[in-house]
């Protein structure tokens, strides 16, 4: 059975400063990585997917890599704002789509 | 182009009562998934569709919850008898391809509260 771990589970930062949040898995047969957002008492926002051939996805001021055979993602936030605040969730999926509990970023203005 | 749809948006019902959630996926997408999500939690999957079959189970509790999905668009997710434990966020999610290798977009989800 699939084991995501998001560490940590909470991260507290001061405005403008690049936020680093991490993803582990357990089982490296995986066709893609997706990592999402979630609002207090909203659904999930996709922010990137990773196909399983690639090392790395940017957006703006997001970037995630994934190194597949050590089981691990890492997804950066540049110049972090405020309005990043939310709870990072990471998905594998190996025909499943399993999630860790997620990381809980407050960016403090 | 509209995301995935799902209602009610929120619903308190008294233990042992029935419940029933639905969710209009996005356009053409194949593969649909009903999760649930406690407090603090990851979502957990109960059940996968590609089209209108069910490929993946395993983690629904058949005693009490019951899934379709009619002509491989709209699902629903019902539970009878409703429990406490089963206050929670139940979430729909969508994608396109069936090989696993695109994007899932999720409803605003249903917080279920049983008292």
């Amino acid at each position: 059975k699939q084991e995501v771990t998001q560490i940590p589970a909470a991260l507290s930062v001061p405005e403008g400063e690049n936020l680093v949040l991490n993803c582990s898995f357990t089982d490296s047969a995986i066709y893609n990585l997706q990592w999402f957002r979630q609002d207090p008492g909203k659904g999930l926002t996709s922010l990137l997917l990773i196909q399983s051939s690639q090392r790395e996805q940017t957006s703006g001021r997001l970037n995630a890599s994934l190194d597949k055979s050590s089981g691990r993602s890492t997804l950066y936030i540049a110049a972090s704002q405020p309005g990043d605040s939310a709870t990072y969730l990471c998905a594998v999926d190996d025909y499943k789509l399993s999630f860790g509990a997620g990381t809980t970023v407050t960016v403090r203005a | 182009e509209a995301g995935v749809v799902q209602s009610p948006r929120y619903k308190i019902i008294e233990k042992k009562q029935p419940v029933a959630f639905w969710c209009n996926p996005i356009s053409g997408h194949n593969t649909l998934y009903w999760y649930r999500q406690n407090l603090g939690q990851g979502p957990e999957l109960l059940i996968r569709y590609e089209n209108e079959e069910a490929v993946d189970d395993s983690q629904l509790p058949k005693d009490r919850f019951s899934a379709e999905r009619l002509k491989g668009v709209d699902s629903t997710l019902k539970i009878q008898p409703a429990e406490l434990g089963d206050s929670a966020v139940y979430l729909c999610a969508s994608s396109l391809d069936l090989t696993g290798s695109t994007e899932a977009f999720f409803g605003q989800g249903t917080r279920l509260t049983v008292v």
